[in-house]
């Protein structure tokens, strides 16, 4: 079982503050390292897949980077809005998966205030 | 857009009762999966599927869970005799062939075994 880890657990921040949480993941094996946003009673949405070492990936005001070397990926909110405000999931593939189970941190949990 | 639906969205069952939870992938995916979330854990994997038969699956998904896709469109999770510890968040995900990362989630199914 893979373990992979996100910090924070929460995080408020006011509109317009820009904020970014981490994921870390094994890094032996690895695959591919997946981004949701989830908003309660919806489809976890998918953001980003990054698969190779110093990916970097963006959409709209939200980016993400990828260090396979040292097991970590960093996702970026620029000028937060409070639609933003969602939890972030991340989940990492192994190599050894036949079909890419994904191994999921717990979220970060991610309100914006107006 | 074309996305994963899920029914029904909340089911409530009396411990030992059997349950089908059901899912429509999109329509031209190939490879299918079923996740939970006990509430206030991770997301954690269950079973991935594929050309009628079960791809990998973790140690939670024991004899008492079972994967069907019946009529090529539906794509069903029986739980045999529920426990107590079964109540989760069911989400059932979907990939197409192109892809081998991305994965659609449908919005999930909300059991209660009470």
């Amino acid at each position: 079982i893979l373990n992979v880890e996100q910090s924070p657990q929460s995080l408020h921040v006011q509109e317009g503050d820009s904020t970014n949480f981490t994921c870390s993941f094994p890094s032996s094996n690895f695959y591919a390292l997946h981004w949701y946003r989830w908003e309660t009673a919806k489809s976890p949405e998918a953001l980003f897949v990054m698969t190779l070492n110093g990916d970097e990936k963006k959409k709209g005001r939200i980016s993400a980077t990828l260090n396979t070397k040292e097991g970590y990926s960093y996702l970026y909110i620029k000028g937060s809005q409070p639609e933003d405000s969602a939890t972030y999931l991340c989940a990492s593939v192994d190599r050894g998966s036949t079909l890419g189970r994904l191994y999921f941190g717990r979220g970060t949990q991610l309100t914006v205030w107006p | 857009e074309p996305e994963v639906t899920q029914t029904p969205s909340h089911q409530v069952t009396q411990m030992g009762q059997e349950v089908i939870l059901r899912c429509v992938p999109i329509s031209n995916h190939l490879y299918f999966y079923w996740y939970r979330q006990i509430l206030g854990q991770k997301v954690e994997f269950l079973v991935s599927f594929y050309n009628n038969e079960i791809s990998e699956k973790s140690e939670i998904f024991d004899d008492q869970f079972s994967v069907e896709r019946p009529d090529g469109s539906n794509f069903t999770l029986k739980i045999r005799s529920t426990k107590l510890e079964d109540s989760a968040m069911y989400f059932c995900a979907s990939r197409p062939p192109q892809s081998a990362y991305e994965q659609y989630f449908g919005p999930g199914t909300r059991l209660t075994v009470t």
